[in-house]
């Protein structure tokens, strides 16, 4: 158990809907990040943030966003979703801001959209 | 731009075979290099990192050695077991914190 907690394990929905993916840190854990992966694309790193700041983006479309609040929990929005946004969202946190240090990996949250 | 590219898979191995994963990057000046694990069912772990060229990073008897003239980090281990059965996800990051992730390799180990 790595500590870190993401809510819900699962999700099915339809495509064009919106969903929250929620994730709560380790506790003294500063940074988030978030992941996808797919069958067809892999292991995605999408956002960071650090201490309620975004710090670095990767391959995150504009239909998505996240936010990470006061009490370090963060929440990826998956909106107008597409029969290709089916993945695996993983997050995972860090005492530091910089990506050199371990990250601590939640065990994910499988979205289907039909 | 940065990437990493790693061996397809599966490997399917003998309990006690050697074990190696390659890894080669590309990246412009000196990225940080992490050898990913992840068991069924399970989020990723952290396998071991090398930070630096020629930096050797080992955990739990695996090790990689981060080679810059050849943009390598091939993952080893003399002695496999069943419990090493998984996906092995080679990774770097540079400036900006962004990671970049290989495609993973499965590794299955038969009795």
């Amino acid at each position: 158990d790595s500590g870190v907690t993401q809510t819900p394990k699962h999700l099915i929905t339809a495509t064009g809907q919106r969903v929250t993916l929620r994730c709560s840190p380790r506790s003294g854990d500063l940074s988030v990040y978030w992941y996808q992966q797919s069958l067809d694309q892999g292991l995605q790193f999408l956002i960071q943030y650090y201490n309620g700041e975004e710090r670095a983006k990767g391959n995150i479309l504009e239909r998505f966003s996240a936010q990470q609040f006061p009490d370090l929990h963060s929440e990826l929005n998956l909106s107008s979703l597409e029969l290709g946004d089916s993945a695996l969202y993983f997050c995972a946190s860090s005492p530091y801001e910089g990506a050199t240090y371990e990250q601590y990996f939640g065990p994910g949250t499988r979205l289907t959209v039909t | 731009g940065n990437s990493v590219t790693q061996m397809e898979g599966p490997v399917t191995l003998s309990e006690e075979a050697f074990l190696t994963i390659n890894c080669t990057y590309t990246a412009t000046g000196y990225p940080s290099l992490f050898w990913y694990v992840q068991y069924p069912g399970e989020g990723l772990q952290l396998l071991l990192k090398a930070t630096k060229a020629d930096d050797k990073g080992s955990n739990k008897g695996f090790e990689a050695t981060y080679r810059k003239e050849t943009t390598s980090f091939h993952l080893e281990k003399g002695s496999v077991q069943v419990s090493d059965s998984a996906v092995y996800f080679c990774a770097l990051t540079h400036t900006g914190n962004q990671f970049y992730f290989g495609t993973g390799t499965s590794l299955t180990v038969i009795p």
